[in-house]
This record gives structure tokens, C-alpha cells and sequence, in this order.
């Protein structure tokens, strides 16, 4: 089975702290995304990469940035946490075909 | 902007019951289709994917694709109370966005006992 490893089930962070979300993916997959889940609002895009050293903003990149050094990895960095960052944080992988993604058992994040 | 619309519900059957979970997508080129179940404080699920029109089956799971109306259903037969979740639809076009998938923002099911 693919698995997809995050480092953190709960984090709990002070306002203006840098926060690193670590995201590990055992199955070679090409593509990683970072997505915020919020009650009513869904599955929301942060970044995602398609390639090590690669990344594309998705639709709410403001705040955050994202590394991809190595094939199986893809962190996401909230360079100074606020309030308004308190989330669930989920990570995903997958091909770029028809086998859709995979996702970890997510983070949930406290900003106080 | 290419969406995938759901109804949020909640959805509430009878246990044994057929549930009948719909979703509509804008994005006439899409070409995979998938369904995830997330319980309350986990992470989504994939339980069924579809790419061609027409039924496809796993066990309870009945998928369905209509590309003509953009329309997605997932029917599950003999609901458990362990179905109880949030279903997402989610839609991939592999010629845009580098094949990412869209998802809805799901429809709540609830099995009474």
C-alpha cells in the first residue's frame, strides 16, 4: 500500500513562529500537494509540485512556501504563523494519470 | 474557474437503504473521475475512481458517469452506519493544471440504525 507520512498529527504553535509541515510519500509519485481543510470551505489548494525542485502556487499560496528537495519529500513552511493559519493541513501524492491521490493522515495546527 | 458542485447536506438514509451521493463538474475536459470518503477528523479516503461513461461496480459501491451532463453519482447499496461520512467528488483533467484533481467540497451522509 502507498503510504504518505506526516511528521505531526497535532502541532500547537505561538503567532509568529515558523512552522515546518513535513510530508513523506513512499511510492516515487511525480506529483505532491499541499492542501488546508476548513468547515464549509473544503479542500483548498496551498502548493504543489510535480517534480523535485519544482513548485506551482495553488489557489491560497499567501503565507506559505514549500521545498522539494528530494522526490519523497514535499515540507511546507508557514514563514510566520497567524490565527487565521489554524487548519487542518493535509498532504497528498499521486501520478499524474488516472490513479488519484493519496492522502496522510493530516495535521492538525494551532496557531495561538 | 473549473468546479466540481455537491450537495453539503446532510444526507440521511436508513440503515440498509440505498444512498444516492450526486456531483456536477464545469470542466468539459475531464477525463477521471474519483470518489473519497473522509470520517469526521481523519483524511480523505479513495474509494472509487471512473473514467468512462456508464456503471462501474465494487462490492456496495455502484460509481456512475454521464459526460453529456457532467454528472458523477455514487450509489451505495445496503447502507451500514459505517458508511456514516463526508463523500468528495473530485475530477482530473490530465492536459490542465499539470492533471490536478478538483475537488467538491462534499456531501455529508448520515446512516440512521
Amino acid at each position: 500500500d502507498v503510504k504518505v507520512t506526516q511528521s505531526s498529527r497535532y502541532l500547537v504553535k505561538r503567532t509568529g513562529e515558523k512552522v515546518f509541515l513535513e510530508c513523506v510519500q513512499d511510492m516515487d509519485h511525480e506529483n505532491m500537494f499541499w492542501y488546508r481543510q476548513d468547515p464549509g470551505l473544503g479542500l483548498r489548494l496551498i502548493y504543489f509540485s510535480y517534480d523535485v525542485k519544482m513548485k506551482e502556487k495553488g489557489d491560497i499560496p499567501e503565507g506559505y512556501s514549500v521545498s522539494r528537495e528530494k522526490k519523497e519529500r514535499f515540507s511546507l513552511i508557514l514563514e510566520s504563523a497567524s490565527t487565521n493559519q489554524t487548519s487542518m493541513y493535509l498532504c497528498a501524492s499521486g501520478w499524474r494519470g488516472r490513479d488519484g491521490y493519496t492522502f496522510g493522515s493530516g495535521t492538525r495546527l494551532t496557531v495561538v | 474557474q473549473k468546479e466540481v458542485e455537491q450537495n453539503s447536506g446532510p444526507l440521511s438514509v436508513p440503515e440498509g437503504a440505498i444512498a444516492s451521493l450526486n456531483c456536477t463538474y464545469s470542466d468539459r475536459g475531464s477525463q477521471s473521475f474519483f470518489w473519497y470518503r473522509q470520517y469526521s477528523g481523519k483524511s480523505p479516503e479513495l474509494i472509487m475512481s471512473i473514467y468512462s461513461n456508464g456503471d462501474k461496480e465494487d462490492g456496495r459501491f455502484t460509481a456512475q458517469l454521464n459526460k453529456a451532463s457532467q454528472y458523477v453519482s455514487l450509489l451505495i447499496r445496503d447502507s451500514q452506519p459505517s458508511d456514516s461520512a463526508t463523500y468528495l467528488c473530485a475530477a482530473q483533467n490530465y492536459g490542465g493544471s499539470q492533471g490536478n484533481l478538483i475537488f467538491g467540497k462534499g456531501t455529508k451522509l448520515s446512516v440512521k440504525p
